[in-house]
């Protein structure tokens, strides 16, 4: 089957930095990768989509500008988590559409935690 | 809008037990519907669906039957593994399956 990778599967980072987290399709290419959040106990929430070679499409309420992505290739996404604060830790996952339409099947990564001092 | 309600668990049950996870969603349009399943450290992985009403979806012993009149898409097994012990979540699609809106998990574990 289609697999997807996340890399960090988790990371540690003190509130003011940032920190990348990056999307990979290992053996399919992707046009589309999606971002989600998920609280403890709680549903994955979709953050945004990215398409390659163009700028993302951010759900509501999300911060573009805390919440930078970059889709540059067929096989990456990355998402970077600027200025991090406490109540940025959460698990992010991505997903990557195997196809060009839309009824195409997401694959899923593992996700990231990310934890903020 | 849309949204999915799922029942909480944890649920625990003994090998060879009948399994129902019940979900529930609130939907404008035609949704598609959704089971994933998360193994532990794996990412989601796609159990079954179903694009429209009546339809029934089902994969590794897994069924659940779109029910429109009840907008419900349950979980069911007839029998659960240990290796069934997973986190399971329903999602539904819109009609476009450019957004996906998931349930918050049920953690199934299975004892022999």
């Amino acid at each position: 089957g289609a697999v997807v990778s996340q890399h960090p599967s988790w990371v540690i980072c003190k509130s003011g930095t940032s920190v990348k987290i990056e999307c990979r399709s290992l053996d399919f290419q992707a046009t589309t990768m999606f971002w989600y959040r998920q609280f403890p106990k709680q549903s994955l929430m979709l953050m945004a989509t990215s398409n390659e070679g163009s700028k993302a499409t951010y759900e509501q309420g999300v911060e573009k500008d805390k919440f930078l992505i970059n889709h540059a290739s067929l096989t990456l996404s990355t998402l970077t988590v600027t200025s991090a604060h406490p109540e940025d830790s959460s698990f992010y996952i991505c997903s990557a559409r195997r196809g060009s339409k839309p009824m195409d099947e997401q694959y899923f990564g593992p996700g990231t935690r990310l934890t903020v001092t | 809008g849309n949204s999915v309600t799922q029942m909480e668990g944890p649920v625990t049950l003994s090998e060879e037990a009948f399994l129902t996870i019940n979900c529930t969603y609130t939907a404008t349009g035609y949704p598609s519907l959704f089971w994933y399943v998360q193994y532990p450290g794996e990412g989601l992985q796609l159990l079954l669906k179903a694009t429209k009403a009546d339809d029934k979806g089902s994969n590794k012993g897994f069924e659940a039957t779109y029910r429109k009149e009840t907008t419900s898409f349950h979980l069911e097994k007839g029998s659960v593994q240990v290796s069934d012990s997973a986190v399971y979540f329903c999602a539904l699609s819109d009609q476009n399956f450019n957004k996906f809106y998931f349930g918050s998990g049920t953690k199934l574990n299975v004892k022999p």
